[in-house]
């Protein structure tokens, strides 16, 4: 049974202080591994969608890395600020048409 | 350019019943693929529809089945309601099937059984 595991499950963390978070899957049968962030009340979102070992994929404050070989993949946000404040899911491909979602981190920033 | 949308938002059901849910995707994409979230968990796949045939499909027993009609809109339908199936589901949709295509999402519908 693949398994996609997210540490930790919540996260509190200062305005302006910088965070991360991980993202554990299979390293076999890897095809693609996507972040996704889902503030209460709306939609989730896609932040970055990730296919190479060694990807770094940057948007603004976050930013994430890809260790295929290992397993892992790492999320971070500098600087944090309240709109940051969301679940933040990962979501593993082990081929075309499978995907496998982690429970997520929810993250609070506090002012 | 249209979002996704689900309907409807909320749904309350009792054991036994069947239940459909629906979802437009997003113009211009012709996949799209529905998850079940039930609570403190991850979005589970229940299956993939790319041009109106399913192309993958997750551990879910085959009460639960859908379509995708020819504009790309999806339906999600369940049988035999189970007081399990109380969850999140959402849709989302993506302009192929290949994995390095974003997923776009709806809000969802929460269905509770009774």
């Amino acid at each position: 049974i693949l398994n996609v595991e997210q540490s930790p499950q919540s996260l509190h963390v200062q305005e302006g202080d910088s965070t991360n978070f991980t993202c554990s899957f299979p390293s076999s049968n890897f095809y693609a591994l996507h972040w996704y962030r889902w503030e209460t009340a709306k939609s989730p979102e896609a932040l970055f969608v990730m296919t190479l070992n060694g990807d770094e994929k940057k948007k603004g404050r976050i930013s994430a890395t890809l260790n295929t070989k290992e397993g892992y993949s790492y999320l971070y946000i500098k600087g944090s600020q309240p709109e940051d404040s969301a679940t933040y899911l990962c979501a593993f491909y082990s081929s075309a048409s499978k995907i496998i979602f982690g429970s997520g981190t929810r993250l609070s920033i506090r002012p | 350019e249209t979002g996704v949308t689900q309907s409807p938002t909320h749904l309350i059901k009792t054991r036994g019943q069947q239940v459909t849910l629906r979802c437009s995707s997003q113009s211009g994409h012709n996949t799209v693929s529905w998850y079940q979230q039930a609570l403190g968990q991850g979005p589970q796949f229940i299956f993939q529809y790319y041009r109106e045939e399913e192309n993958g499909r997750g551990n879910f027993p085959p009460r639960f089945s859908g379509l995708q009609f020819p504009n790309y809109s999806s339906e999600l339908n369940v049988n035999a309601l189970e007081l399990d199936d109380s969850a999140l589901y959402l849709c989302a949709s993506s302009s192929h099937t290949t994995t390095n295509e974003k997923l776009f999402f709806g809000s969802g519908t929460q269905l509770s059984v009774l």
